[in-house]
């Protein structure tokens, strides 16, 4: 079965500092791996993937991913915090050899960005 | 505009009603699934449609039931609430292949009293 796990519940950065939220993933075969992000009362927003090629993926508001084959992790970074991302972090992964359809979501980063 | 919708946003109601929620996405996307969060924002997935076909049907109570009257719309109808169904219930939606991330409505916060 697919698993994911996010070690930490909440993250806490000085604006301005780099920010690291950390992701590590269990699956059968080749994941696909996603980062969503949750503003207070809102739906999630995605924000980047991993399928396959460079490690490093970039996504939207300045945030990137580097996906780490042997260390099963898909750690989400920006190298300078903003008050503005404040916000839920939610990492996802997928396999698409087994239910393909299905993606498990892990239990969320708070993420608190101090002035 | 807005690219998949859930309605309504929020909705209160008492213990053994029956209640639907309604969603629609414009995106032209095949496949569409409704998750619950709960209070801890642990999120679960409860079915998925694919082309108005049921592709994933999760552990929830039979008191659930989808329904998808075509690609675009998946509604969610829930029997007889209990106390344990408050929770955030997002429909959210994506293209079918297996690279494709989602696209989530803005929730529906189901309070049981």
């Amino acid at each position: 079965a697919q698993s994911v796990a996010q070690p930490e519940d909440q993250v806490n950065v000085a604006e301005g500092n780099p920010l690291t939220v950390k992701c590590t993933y269990s699956v059968s075969g080749n994941p696909y791996l996603f980062w969503y992000v949750q503003y207070p009362n809102r739906g999630l927003q995605f924000l980047l993937k991993y399928i396959t090629g460079d490690n490093l993926v970039k996504g939207s508001y300045g945030f990137e991913a580097e996906f780490n084959k042997s260390q099963t992790s898909f750690h989400l970074k920006k190298p300078s915090a903003l008050v503005s991302d404040s916000a839920l972090y939610f990492c996802a992964v997928r396999d698409p050899g087994r239910g393909y359809q299905k993606v498990t979501f892990g239990t969320g980063t708070k993420l608190q960005v101090i002035p | 505009d807005t690219a998949v919708s859930q309605t309504p946003k929020y909705l209160v109601t008492q213990m053994g009603n029956d209640k639907s929620i309604k969603c629609e996405q414009n995106l032209g996307h095949d496949t569409m699934y409704w998750y619950k969060q709960d209070s801890k924002k642990f999120l679960k997935i409860m079915f998925s449609y694919n082309n108005k076909e049921l592709i994933i049907n999760e552990t929830v109570p039979n008191r659930f039931s989808p329904k998808s009257p075509d690609k675009a719309h998946l509604n969610l109808h829930i029997n007889s609430l209990e106390l344990g169904d408050s929770a955030v219930y997002f429909c959210a939606s994506s293209q079918g292949g297996a690279n494709y991330g989602y696209t989530f409505g803005s929730g529906t916060r189901l309070t049981v009293v």
